[in-house]
């Protein structure tokens, strides 16, 4: 199965500063997707942006943007104007192209400090 | 529409006892997902199901777990006899999958905590 790898648990963010969490995973497929998902407190997961490994440009979506470098098999997020509403824990996710299984890292839990 | 429905929301059982989770996906979706959180591991897949037929069920963890969709609007992941180890929020999730950028919609969970 692919592996995806977030390596902080943590992260913490001053309000309206910019915060970047990182997220790299394992593949041997060329063609795949690319998701990032936010679990407030209510435990509700929610979509927050998207990308297809085809595409060159990077994903933006309002605050969210993100940093998409396929050789190096990375995705990372990055919020900017931090706000109190953005604290969640953040999954990174890997869906397949075939076969449609999704596969979640161990997700960030950010923290927005007043 | 209601969006994917899990039951129960929580459930407290004791060790040795069957445990059985419910799930409603949202219709008209032909891929379920069931998954289970924790701290040390994250979202973990335990199966996936297309069309009602399993299709990947190499998360789950052991002969204890079954899952089962009889059709396409209800499945059921069982965990005969449960553990202590089992404790988790297990998520149920569905998609359409017209193409692999469609996202997954997810169920509130089920907070299971075996005693």
């Amino acid at each position: 199965a692919q592996t995806v790898t977030q390596s902080q648990p943590e992260m913490s963010v001053q309000e309206a500063e910019t915060v970047t969490l990182s997220c790299t995973y394992d593949t041997s497929e060329s063609d795949y997707y690319l998701f990032w998902y936010k679990q407030p407190p209510s435990r509700q997961m929610i979509l927050v942006i998207r990308q297809e490994a085809y595409k060159q440009q990077n994903a933006t979506e309002n605050r969210f943007s993100v940093n998409f470098q396929k050789a190096a098999k990375s995705f990372s997020l990055k919020i900017s104007d931090s706000q109190l509403g953005d604290a969640a824990m953040y999954f990174c996710a890997y869906r397949r192209k075939t076969g449609n299984q999704f596969y979640f890292g161990t997700g960030t839990s950010l923290t927005v400090i007043p | 529409d209601a969006g994917v429905i899990q039951s129960p929301r929580h459930e407290v059982t004791e060790m040795g006892q069957e445990v059985t989770l419910r799930c409603k996906p949202i219709s008209g979706h032909n891929s379920l997902f069931w998954y289970r959180q924790t701290m040390m591991r994250g979202l973990e897949l335990l199966i996936y199901f297309n069309n009602n037929v399993p299709i990947d069920d190499s998360g789950m963890p052991e002969d204890r777990f079954s899952a089962k969709m009889p059709n396409a609007s209800f499945s059921t992941l069982k965990i005969q006899p449960s553990e202590p180890r089992d404790s988790a929020v297990y998520f149920c999730a569905s998609s359409l999958v017209v193409s692999a950028s469609e996202k997954l919609f997810f169920g509130s969970g089920t907070q299971l905590s075996v005693l």
